[in-house]
């Protein structure tokens, strides 16, 4: 199956960029990575996706290392609001089946 | 423009008992996926329906079933509950579920087995 691992938490000072990195060695070459992020256990609210190219929107940025193993999501101004749980999720291959880890426990410190 | 609708957002059942969780999708999705969250862990993927039909099922036993309805809601079904089954009840729509689209989650139903 498909798995995603990430540290279990990180602190990042208010104003500073977060970079969460999450490790996917096992995703096949036409699958997404998919970031959300979750706060006080509400569901899960999207961020970003992206297969092989970086990606920007007005939330976050993602940066996909060009083997495919694993990628870093960029908060560029982390705020307080930013405090929650982040997942990266991959789809295991040949199914419609996602699969999510534990997650990055992200604290921002004012 | 709506996004998923889940009710109930809090229930408390009875050990034996059965219970019903609703979804409605994000509007213009078909693709209805359920997920159980317990606490302090990550969502586990349930099932997926699509046209109606489960085409994708995680590990979880049969006393979880499902339902797609024409208008692409959804129905989560879990008989016979057990405390252990007390979690956070995720719902997520898409289009087609096709890898590469965006997939949305609902507030969940916060269910609790006494």
């Amino acid at each position: 199956d498909a798995k995603t691992t990430q540290p279990p938490s990180m602190d990042c000072a208010e104003g500073r960029a977060a970079n969460l990195p999450c490790n996917h060695s096992t995703i096949s070459g036409n699958e997404y990575v998919y970031w959300y992020r979750q706060i006080h256990s509400q569901g899960p609210q999207y961020i970003i996706h992206g297969l092989k190219n970086n990606e920007t929107n007005e939330m976050a940025s993602l940066i996909i290392t060009e083997d495919r193993k694993s990628s870093t999501l960029i908060l560029p101004h982390a705020t307080l609001r930013d405090t929650a749980v982040y997942y990266c999720i991959v789809r295991v291959s040949g199914t419609y089946k996602y699969i999510f880890g534990t997650g990055t426990r992200l604290k921002v410190l004012a | 423009d709506a996004g998923v609708t889940q009710s109930p957002t809090h229930l408390i059942k009875t050990r034996g008992q059965q219970v019903t969780l609703r979804c409605s999708p994000k509007s213009g999705h078909d693709t209805v996926s359920w997920y159980q969250q317990a606490l302090g862990q990550g969502p586990q993927f349930i099932f997926q329906y699509y046209e109606e039909e489960e085409r994708q099922r995680g590990n979880f036993p049969d006393r979880f079933s499902g339902h797609q309805f024409p208008n692409y809601s959804s129905e989560l079904n879990v008989n016979a509950l057990l405390l252990g089954d007390s979690a956070l009840y995720l719902c997520a729509s898409s289009l087609q579920g096709d890898s590469g689209n965006t997939i949305y989650f609902g507030e969940g139903s916060w269910l609790t087995v006494v």
